[in-house]
């Protein structure tokens, strides 16, 4: 498996409440991904990142923010969480260049009550 | 859009050939084959892909019709850890990093004993 790892692997809390998930890589892979997994919807892209301080949404990115600071690091913020943000969240990298294959981490199991 | 159809269950013996077809009749010429699997509640794992030659790998097989509008992944010596759910993705080559991976509901394989 592809050097990456997400923090926290689980986790439950209250709506209305901030949560930041954590993703980190050690391959030095310049694209990062966050995409959340549904029954009925397979996964679907949030947000990704193109370099350091670089992002852009992806097609569900309302009620989440991302930052990157650093190449090894991709967070995943909500701000003010909701029940429909109850989900497992999965994070990808990807190489140097645009087009090569994403590997996934573990995956945040989020619990939004 | 769906731009790949799977059965939704197949079975097999361990220690025989797995075979998974995908159907991707709209495939455009720029537009690789991947193989993704998904052991319950973990991230997916990458498996191969290919433009137009078949490939193989560690994992697999990757058969690609001449036309290009369908695949067959092939796992040759199934292992009870091959159960999992299989997807085949058609994405675009691209030099950025911004092309989702489009999962639909995928092959549910069970090895059995």
């Amino acid at each position: 498996d592809a050097g990456i790892t997400q923090s926290p692997r689980h986790k439950v809390t209250e709506t209305g409440t901030p949560v930041t998930l954590r993703c980190h890589q050690t391959e030095n892979h310049r694209y990062m991904y966050w995409y959340r997994q549904d029954p009925g919807h397979g996964l679907r892209l949030i947000h990704y990142s193109y370099g350091v301080k670089d992002t852009d949404k992806g097609e569900v990115s309302d009620g989440y923010s991302v930052s990157r600071s650093k190449t090894e690091d991709f967070l995943l913020t909500l701000e003010s969480a909701t029940s429909s943000q109850t989900s497992v969240y999965f994070c990808a990298i990807s190489g140097r260049q645009g087009g090569d294959t994403q590997y996934f981490g573990p995956g945040t199991r989020l619990t939004v009550l | 859009d769906a731009k790949t159809t799977q059965p939704p269950s197949m079975d097999c013996a361990e220690g025989r050939a797995a075979n998974l077809p995908c159907n991707h009749s709209t495939i455009s010429g720029n537009e690789y084959v991947y193989w993704y699997r998904q052991i319950h509640s973990q991230g997916p794992q990458y498996i191969i892909h290919g433009l137009k030659n078949n490939e193989t790998n560690e994992m697999a097989s990757l058969i690609i019709t001449e036309d290009r509008k369908s695949s067959t992944l092939i796992l040759p010596h199934a292992t009870l850890r091959d159960t999992a759910v299989y997807y085949c993705i058609v994405r675009p080559v691209s030099n950025f990093g911004n092309e989702k991976l489009t999962f639909g509901t995928g092959t549910r394989l069970t090895i059995i004993p």
